[in-house]
């Protein structure tokens, strides 16, 4: 939708293993942004981005980097996956002029 | 740091009648508030969204929402409620930093159920 998509749209691993998860958006927008959706907390952001190689840490980036090398691509790694870790993850991208935010269908990730 | 409440997790209207769901932020300034609806397995759609001026705002799929600064409330309204407004819809707060990005905080969301 709108030029963001997410790749994979489901994953199951394995604790431990690190898993990496793709953002990529064909707008150009400068800022993107990685949230995790669980039950009872709404969205927590992980991080974000507001230009290439310019991230900062969201409320809950324990465990979690990212990187982000080319405008249209946001990547979030897990180093070593825990349990704690299954969650939906939502990529986003602000429209800017307060426009909001644009969000990518979700990554649906277990950790078994 | 700004902060969202939906007091309400869980919501049932009849199809038919009106709805009305709460939304109370936390914020130092004046903030941009936004709405978001959610259906199973989707990402989140921005239904509306307030950032200065009038103070009833409206969206999508017939929405609307008022600002009330003196209670902190964004709360959400339809007049009359489909079954295909099944979802769950989150309040939001944005705020902007000396960077000059917006960063957002939602609420915990609410989800609404219509039965016939």
């Amino acid at each position: 939708d709108a030029g963001i998509t997410q790749s994979p749209r489901h994953k199951v691993t394995e604790t431990g293993t690190p898993v990496t998860l793709r953002c990529h958006q064909t707008e150009n927008h400068r800022y993107m942004y990685w949230y995790r959706q669980d039950p009872g907390h709404g969205l927590r952001l992980i991080h974000y981005s507001y230009g290439v190689k310019d991230t900062d840490k969201g409320e809950v980036s324990d465990g979690y980097s990212v990187s982000r090398s080319k405008t249209e691509d946001f990547l979030l790694t897990l180093e070593s996956a825990t349990s704690s870790q299954t969650s939906v993850y939502f990529c986003a991208i602000l429209r800017e002029g307060g426009y909001g935010y644009t969000f990518g269908s979700g990554t649906r990730l277990t950790v078994v | 740091a700004q902060s969202v409440t939906q007091p309400d997790i869980h919501i049932t209207v009849s199809e038919g009648a009106s709805l009305e769901l709460r939304c109370n932020y936390s914020y130092g300034a004046t903030p941009y508030l936004f709405w978001y609806v959610q259906s199973p397995g989707q990402g989140l759609q921005l239904l509306l969204k307030y950032f200065s001026g009038d103070t009833l705002v409206q969206g999508i799929k017939g929405f609307e929402a008022e600002f009330k600064r003196s209670q902190s409330s964004f709360n959400l309204r339809k007049p009359s409620v489909h079954w295909s407004d099944a979802a769950e819809y989150f309040c939001a707060v944005g705020a902007g930093n000396s960077g000059g990005y917006q960063k957002v905080t939602f609420g915990t969301g609410t989800k609404l159920q219509v039965i016939p």
